[in-house]
């Protein structure tokens, strides 16, 4: 089982659409990452979690350290969303543990 | 503030040779890592080096080495490529618990 879960894997929606990616994890962190990933590679780091909740225009993420579980959330989902998200764990030790990544398409 | 510099962005190698990759952080992060991403494995984490020293290592063959200099610039190096090597190399600067990552590396291997 992987320390980090995602999903879903792939998610394909309108325009508009209230979008929710889930996170789940098994392993004590100090902290958690929501990125995105358009084709070309490059990464973008959405938010940085510890506890609560953060809102950045559209995007928001919630963390539930009891239950390890955290949450991405886009409001009005606009084709220009469309990337991988992943989630990303920090542990103690500082190392980064990535999930699979969730491929969102948002058809006009 | 400039971010994360990698370079250079593409390159192509033939099998047996080797590959130097350079990561540039933000200014005043110390801590540098390293992450390979192919279609089959996802994001995989090489090493982390902070102030210097590999602080954390992940699981790959000793082909893959790096190191870090006093300005915190880092670079990754991959010897006697592989096919299975082909992949984008991305670097993560990181500050406490934040990390901020560069554009990546896509290396291919022929």
């Amino acid at each position: 089982k992987n320390e980090v879960e995602q999903s879903p894997q792939n998610l394909t929606a309108q325009e508009g659409e209230f979008i929710t990616i889930n996170c789940s994890y098994s392993v004590g962190i100090s902290a958690l990452h929501w990125l995105q990933q358009h084709p070309g590679g490059g990464i973008v780091s959405l938010f940085m979690l510890s506890s609560g909740k953060k809102k950045h225009g559209r995007l928001i993420a919630t963390i539930n350290i009891q239950e390890k579980h955290s949450s991405l959330q886009i409001t009005a989902s606009h084709p220009r969303d469309s990337a991988v998200y992943i989630c990303a764990v920090r542990l103690e030790n500082y190392q980064l543990i990535w999930g699979a990544g969730t491929k969102l398409i948002i058809k006009p | 503030k400039a971010g994360v510099t990698q370079t250079p962005r593409y390159l192509i190698k033939t099998r047996g040779q080797q590959v130097t990759l350079s990561c540039s952080p933000i200014s005043g992060h110390r801590s540098v890592s390293w992450y390979q991403q192919t279609p089959g494995q996802g994001l995989q984490f090489l090493f982390e080096y902070f102030s210097e020293t590999q602080r954390n290592k992940g699981n790959f063959p000793g082909r893959f080495s790096g190191r870090q200099f006093s300005n915190s610039r880092s670079e990754m190096n991959v010897s006697t490529l592989e096919l299975g090597d082909s992949a984008l190399y991305l670097c993560a600067s990181s500050y406490g618990t934040e990390a901020f990552f560069g554009q990546g590396t896509r290396l291919t291997v022929v």
